[in-house]
């Protein structure tokens, strides 16, 4: 049972923008510095997207921009295209459960 | 190139153990600690287990209630996940992923995940 949430399901045109939220606590997000983004493509593993809220690993597309504020994180995808239909994840650790904890899940669809 | 391969998925009854592998090439695993994550049908990620570089410090989900034991043989490159009294809720795949290190760490890179099906 993910304490991390996110909108299920977003849409949008090809060039559009779209913003993802993630939604937590006192105990995870607000508790460390950072949140991190996972890509899962269909039928494929989860990818690192983002690390440490706004970085980008080699060979992620400068589209993909990340922030957070206070028990909340965003994940913002500018220029969509259709590679990018997909589901995203955010991710903290909550302190109170001892335990990494992933948002529920956005489906992209383009 | 940095890569995870896991195995030893398969369909198991319920009440029934498992072991998972996860082979580890491109780094040198024995320097990072690594998870499991799994993933059931249709559904979103779930953190199932960690552990540290040297295998001295072991991380549960709580909801596993000791079910679940992760170890490392870094001789051979190589993370387990031995899993008993499996239900047909730890029907998921299931993907080991590397240490990032960070406030918190994330996960990175993820293998391909093996397949466990509990059915009767």
């Amino acid at each position: 049972q993910s304490v991390l949430t996110q909108p299920p399901s977003l849409s949008g045109a090809p060039g559009q923008t779209l913003t993802i939220s993630c939604t937590g606590s006192s105990s995870n997000i607000g508790a460390h510095d950072d949140v991190h983004w996972y890509q899962q493509l269909p039928g494929t593993a989860p990818k690192l997207l983002i690390h440490e809220t706004n970085n980008r690993p080699s060979g992620v597309p400068d589209r993909f921009s990340g922030s957070k504020s206070g028990t909340s994180a965003s994940l913002a995808i500018t220029g969509l295209q259709a590679e990018d239909e997909a589901d995203y994840y955010c991710q903290s650790y909550d302190s109170s459960q001892s335990a990494y904890v992933f948002g529920t899940g956005t489906k992209v669809t383009v | 190139q940095v890569q995870l391969v896991e195995s030893g998925g398969g369909v198991v009854q319920p009440g029934r153990s498992l072991r998972l592998s996860c082979a580890v090439s491109g780094f040198t695993f024995s320097s990072f600690p690594m998870h499991w994550v799994r993933q059931a049908p249709g559904r979103g990620l779930e953190w199932v287990a960690s552990i540290s570089y040297d295998g001295s410090d072991k991380y549960y989900g709580e909801w596993l209630k000791g079910r679940f034991t992760i170890s490392r043989d870094n001789s051979k490159n190589t993370l387990f996940l031995q899993m008993s009294s499996l239900t047909i809720e730890d029907t998921a795949v299931y993907y080991c992923a590397r240490v990032g290190y960070g406030d918190p760490n994330w996960f990175d890179p993820w293998g391909q995940g093996t397949l466990v099906a509990v059915s009767s």
